[in-house]
């Protein structure tokens, strides 16, 4: 069973930081999740990725499949960015097992 | 197109009620998951329904019984409610057969147990 490990857990920044998210992984996988939650509480999917890069916006996904690693990059944060993100990844690695989650990370971009 | 859509979206229970959590998507999508979200613990899957007519256990099952009624919904039972099932519940789908895609979100179930 996939373990996955988020940090920080709570990061509070000024507007305009550049952010890093790191998420680690124990099992191989086909591909990696991030999430974004809102204060309301809807959740909404960034990225899925298997290998290196992807950008949406001010928001960019890497992955290290051989180091079992991924990051998320906020660049330019802005106070709307202010969420919980989480990282998640197959439950047994791949296919229809449905995903397994961080614990999240909460971030606050104050203004 | 609504997406993922649950209800209730709240509802309290006195231990040892039932009730039946519904999901529907209109995304034609094959794979569906019921997740739960506890304060500490982060989301964790239930029970999950690779394609129309197969489901199976995920990391938290006990407790509940799922039914995967056609391609759209995909209901979640608590067939005698406790305590610890107080929680916020979420159903998402996939588009790929077998699970693997990006997952949709229903908007959740707050579910209190007393």
């Amino acid at each position: 069973k996939n373990e996955v490990e988020q940090s920080p857990q709570n990061l509070t920044a000024q507007e305009g930081e550049f952010i890093t998210i790191n998420c680690s992984y124990s099992v191989g996988i086909s591909a990696l999740h991030w999430l974004q939650q809102h204060p309301g509480g809807g959740i909404v999917s960034l990225f899925m990725l298997s290998s290196g890069k992807k950008k949406h916006g001010r928001l960019i996904a890497t992955i290290n499949i051989q180091e079992k690693h991924s990051s998320l990059h906020i660049t330019a944060s802005h106070p709307r960015d202010s969420a919980v993100y989480i990282c998640a990844a197959p439950l047994f690695g791949g296919g229809a097992d449905g995903l397994t989650f961080g614990k999240g990370t909460h971030l606050i971009i104050q203004p | 197109n609504a997406g993922v859509t649950q209800t209730p979206k709240f509802q309290v229970l006195k231990t040892g009620q039932s009730m039946t959590l519904q999901c529907a998507q209109d995304m034609n999508h094959n794979s569906m998951y019921w997740y739960r979200q506890d304060p500490g613990m982060g989301l964790r899957l239930i029970y999950y329904s690779a394609s129309e007519g197969t489901t199976d256990k995920g990391e938290v099952p006990n407790g509940y019984n799922v039914s995967r009624l056609n391609k759209r919904e995909f209901s979640l039972r608590l067939e005698s409610a406790a305590p610890s099932q107080t929680s916020v519940y979420f159903c998402a789908s996939t588009a790929m057969a077998g699970g693997g895609g990006a997952q949709y979100f229903g908007p959740g179930t707050r579910l209190l147990v007393l």
